[in-house]
């Protein structure tokens, strides 16, 4: 019954190589977001999506695309994978009326 | 002016002492502050929140104060414990802002047995 999932958990490939992780919500939210952490445990919003519709996006390089095929997923497509996009990224969400937001476990993407 | 600056950056107490993290914003508009905790390998949950109308909450060993005026507000938890032990980060966002939770840098406690 896990609220926030997301698969996989780690992520290693090489640069240049373009990948996805998923992100899926049982909690009926019909907000969701991805943050990203770096290295120093910095988070960051990168994308949030209501309804579908993609309502943040912070200075992030387009080679980053958030898919949702439906309010419980939110999945993130990373082109042409470079060194520094090495970072642990989290998938969230919440409803849409309210600030609480809840996370998942995280994926730690090792670009080599 | 978007930023939320914590501190300090790690922290060290005994059990059963008193953990306190402060963290301080710019934005006047900001309305809701919350405070996450984060295990490592594991996402940020939820400890505590506040919104500026009140200028304390309590949560069992968790109590959010909030100054307006100053425009700080602090983490205390009470009786610490070793199962604290973790990174905590404040937040701040604003109403109409989509969600857009703007974090502090993160403080690392750990509780000394």
């Amino acid at each position: 019954d896990t609220a926030v999932s997301q698969t996989p958990k780690y992520l290693v490939t090489q640069m240049g190589n373009d990948k996805s992780i998923k992100c899926e919500q049982n909690l009926g939210h019909d907000t969701m977001y991805w943050y990203k952490q770096d290295s120093k445990k910095f988070l960051k919003i990168m994308f949030s999506y209501n309804n579908k519709e993609l309502i943040i996006n912070e200075t992030v390089p387009n080679r980053f695309s958030p898919k949702s095929p439906d309010k419980a997923h939110l999945n993130l497509h990373i082109n042409s994978l470079e060194l520094g996009d090495s970072a642990v990224y989290f998938c969230a969400s919440s409803h849409a009326t309210a600030y609480e937001q809840y996370f998942g476990p995280g994926t730690r993407l090792t670009v080599t | 002016q978007q930023q939320v600056k914590q501190s300090p950056q790690s922290l060290i107490v005994q059990k059963g002492g008193i953990s306190i993290i402060n963290c301080a914003y710019e934005n006047t508009a900001f309305d809701y502050f919350p405070w996450y905790q984060q295990f490592p390998g594991k996402g940020p949950a939820l400890l505590i929140a506040i919104r500026p109308d009140v200028s304390e909450k309590k949560e069992g060993r968790f109590t959010i104060s909030f100054n307006k005026s100053a425009k700080q507000f602090s983490l205390h938890i009470m009786d610490s414990q070793p199962g604290d032990s973790a990174t905590y980060f404040c937040a701040a966002t604003e109403w109409g802002s989509q969600g857009n939770l703007i974090f502090g840098k993160g403080t690392k406690l750990s509780v000394k047995p």
